[in-house]
């Protein structure tokens, strides 16, 4: 079975710090795309960063990037400048090539701090 | 603006009565989803259709019903089946794997859901 797995239920950060946060995926699959997703106290789910898992170069979105180690199965979520909006809840997301379904890990919940 | 519209935002229920939850979505996506969240779990599918007039079951079906009668509309019904119906419920849509890379999936704002 596919499954994401984030480990990190919290987190914090200091405003204008660093912080990553951790995600594993298990798949038998060559081909697949990984999400991550920013869900603020509105709720509304946000797309922040993807990658495919045939590129070799981490994406790279603004303050958002990933780091992509497909051997390990990891694809962790670095958020540079941290910002009081960056509080929310983010959940890690994986699609294989063969189907439109999208698998979530639980998310972790992260607290940025003034 | 494109985009995605839930509705209504929440919802309450009296226990043994069905109720349909609407999305709408003009982003010309062919495929639409629905998911149940509850807290502290990530987003569980329940149903999704890839095209007008077909739909699968996710991995939470039960207790659930959908339509896909055209390409904007994807309305949810909870029906009495359904054990432990509150939660938080997102519709999604994206374009088919046949647009990759391009197929990321775009939420609706959610309806709250309660059983009284």
């Amino acid at each position: 079975a596919q499954t994401v797995t984030q480990s990190q239920p919290e987190m914090s950060v200091q405003e204008a710090e660093t912080v990553t946060l951790s995600c594993t995926y298990d798949t038998s699959e060559n081909n697949y795309y990984l999400f991550w997703y920013k869900q603020p106290p509105s709720r509304q789910m946000i797309l922040v960063i993807r990658q495919e898992a045939y590129k070799q170069q981490n994406a790279t979105e603004n303050r958002f990037s990933v780091n992509f180690q497909k051997a390990a199965k990891s694809f962790s979520l670095k958020i540079s400048d941290s910002q009081l909006g960056d509080t929310a809840m983010y959940f890690c997301a994986f699609m294989t090539d063969n189907t439109d379904k999208l698998i979530f890990g639980t998310g972790t919940r992260l607290q940025v701090f003034p | 603006d494109g985009g995605i519209t839930q509705s209504p935002k929440y919802l309450f229920r009296k226990e043994g009565q069905n109720v349909t939850l609407s999305c709408e979505q003009n982003l010309n996506h062919d495929a639409m989803y629905w998911y149940r969240q509850d807290p502290g779990q990530g987003l569980r599918l329940i149903y999704y259709s890839q095209i007008v007039n077909d739909f699968q079951k996710g991995d939470i079906a039960e207790g659930y019903s959908v339509s896909r009668e055209k390409k904007e509309s994807f309305p949810l019904t909870v029906t009495s089946a359904q054990k432990n119906p509150t939660a938080f419920y997102l519709c999604a849509s994206s374009r088919t794997r046949v647009a990759r890379p391009y197929n990321e999936q775009f939420f609706g704002p959610g309806t709250r859901l309660t059983v009284l």
